[in-house]
């Protein structure tokens, strides 16, 4: 079965510093791969999505990821982290078949500290 | 254009009672699934409604039903409530024209507390 790990429970970054938060999914082929976001009390807002192609995401609020399809990772990243970027963070994948299921992981909580 | 919406926003229920959790899709979308989140935990695929019938389901047990109507919003239905139900339940809308590289759109969810 297809398994999602996000090895960091939490992070914490100063306002300003560079962000990059782990993804390793498990998977006998490419799948599709997302992050989403999530603040408290919030329903979860996608950042990007990774479907074929290029490597590297862009994604919104100045978000990127990028696909190794060798380490089996999908790790996001942000370059100045701000400090309403404080939330949960979730990837996730899906088979690429005819709908979507999307497994997610357990999440990264990121702190911003000043 | 309204994104996804639910309702209702909380819910506080005692154990063996039953309750129905309703979703409208974003506009243009025809495909709803539905997630448990448990606290501390990532969003769990519950199932998948599609042209008013269940497409896909996760592991879950048969008391978590849900339905489709034809204007595609959707009810998900929890039968004899344990107090592990307690969870936000999300309700994500995509379109199927756009599959299988669709793009799932989540509500703000509906939170459960079972007493």
């Amino acid at each position: 079965a297809q398994s999602v790990t996000q090895p960091d429970i939490h992070i914490t970054v100063s306002e300003g510093a560079s962000l990059e938060l782990r993804c390793n999914y498990s998977y006998g082929a490419t799948p599709y791969l997302f992050w989403y976001v999530q603040s408290p009390g919030q329903g979860l807002q996608l950042l990007l999505k990774y479907f074929s192609g290029d490597t590297l995401v862009q994604g919104i609020k100045g978000f990127e990821a990028e696909f190794k399809r060798s380490q089996s990772s999908f790790n996001l990243r942000k370059p100045s982290v701000h400090w309403s970027d404080a939330a949960e963070y979730f990837c996730a994948v899906a088979l690429n078949t005819g709908f979507q299921k999307l497994v997610f992981g357990t999440g990264t909580r990121l702190l911003v500290s000043p | 254009d309204a994104g996804v919406t639910q309702s209702p926003t909380h819910l506080i229920k005692t154990r063996g009672q039953q309750v129905t959790l309703r979703c409208s899709p974003k506009s243009g979308h025809d495909t709803v699934s539905w997630y448990q989140q448990a606290l501390g935990q990532g969003p769990q695929f519950i199932f998948q409604y599609y042209e008013e019938e269940e497409r896909q389901r996760g592991n879950f047990p048969d008391r978590f039903s849900g339905h489709q109507f034809p204007n595609y919003s959707s009810e998900l239905n929890v039968n004899a409530l344990l107090l592990g139900d307690s969870a936000l339940y999300l309700c994500a809308s995509s379109s199927a024209r756009e599959a299988p590289t669709d793009t799932q759109y989540f509500g703000p969810g509906t939170r459960l507390t079972v007493l």
